[in-house]
């Protein structure tokens, strides 16, 4: 079945580093791909998304590009931010088949990111 | 704020009792998803809805566990006969529209414990 891994957590940064979150994902047919982020005390919230192989998402200075090739994800950002510290969720959503659009999660990778 | 709603957020309960959680989706969004997760895991697929009709469940929701959305609205997931491995937070999320890749918009979660 659909399986998502990524890499093992936590991440700890000083702000205006650089962050790489690594995602590789296991699928048939031709998937979309999310991130999603869980601030402290808050509910899951979509970061970005791509549909198809080459597309990149971004959002809030965060990028992604879809790289089917390598079945990968990864999430990347310049330069963090104190506020960017929460725990981040890649995800897959195979909508062939009779799949409904349920999404496929890894694990979760905590971010803290010091002053 | 109109974006979706559980109640209730924490629940305390004692093995063998049984538990009702409620889901109200962001109006006329007719997709309806639950999820687990469970600490340091990512969420996991429970249930589909479309409208009012249930149409996948994962092998995950064993007997005790049911779910209704009557009238396409709201939601309700039952657990009964809790036991401790139930504990867990449960998510809620809906979407809308024809695709099933559109963005699903979760709730802030009810976080279970089984004494």
């Amino acid at each position: 079945g659909d399986s998502v891994t990524q890499m093992e957590g936590p991440v700890t940064l000083s702000e205006e580093a650089f962050l790489t979150i690594n995602c590789t994902y296991t699928a048939t047919g031709y998937p979309s791909l999310f991130w999603y982020v869980q601030y402290p005390g808050e509910g899951l919230q979509l970061l970005l998304k791509a549909t198809k192989a080459d597309d990149k998402g971004s959002n809030k200075g965060f990028e992604a590009t879809y790289r089917k090739e390598t079945t990968s994800f990864h999430l990347e950002k310049g330069s963090v931010q104190v506020s960017d510290s929460a725990v981040y969720f890649c995800a897959l959503l195979n909508a062939g088949g009779t799949s409904y659009g349920k999404l496929t999660f890894g694990q979760g990778t905590i971010l803290t990111v010091h002053p | 704020d109109t974006g979706v709603s559980q109640d209730p957020r924490h629940k305390i309960t004692k093995r063998g009792q049984n538990v009702t959680f409620r889901c109200d989706p962001i109006s006329e969004h007719n997709r309806l998803y639950w999820y687990r997760q469970t600490l340091g895991q990512g969420p996991e697929f429970l249930t589909y809805f479309q409208n009012e009709a249930q149409l996948e469940k994962s092998r995950l929701l064993s007997d005790r566990f049911s779910a209704e959305r009557p009238k396409g609205s709201f939601s309700t997931l039952e657990i009964q006969r809790t036991e401790q491995g139930d504990s867990a937070m449960y998510l809620c999320a809906s979407s809308s529209g024809l695709f099933s890749y559109n963005e699903q918009f979760f709730g802030p979660g009810t976080r279970l414990t089984v004494l």
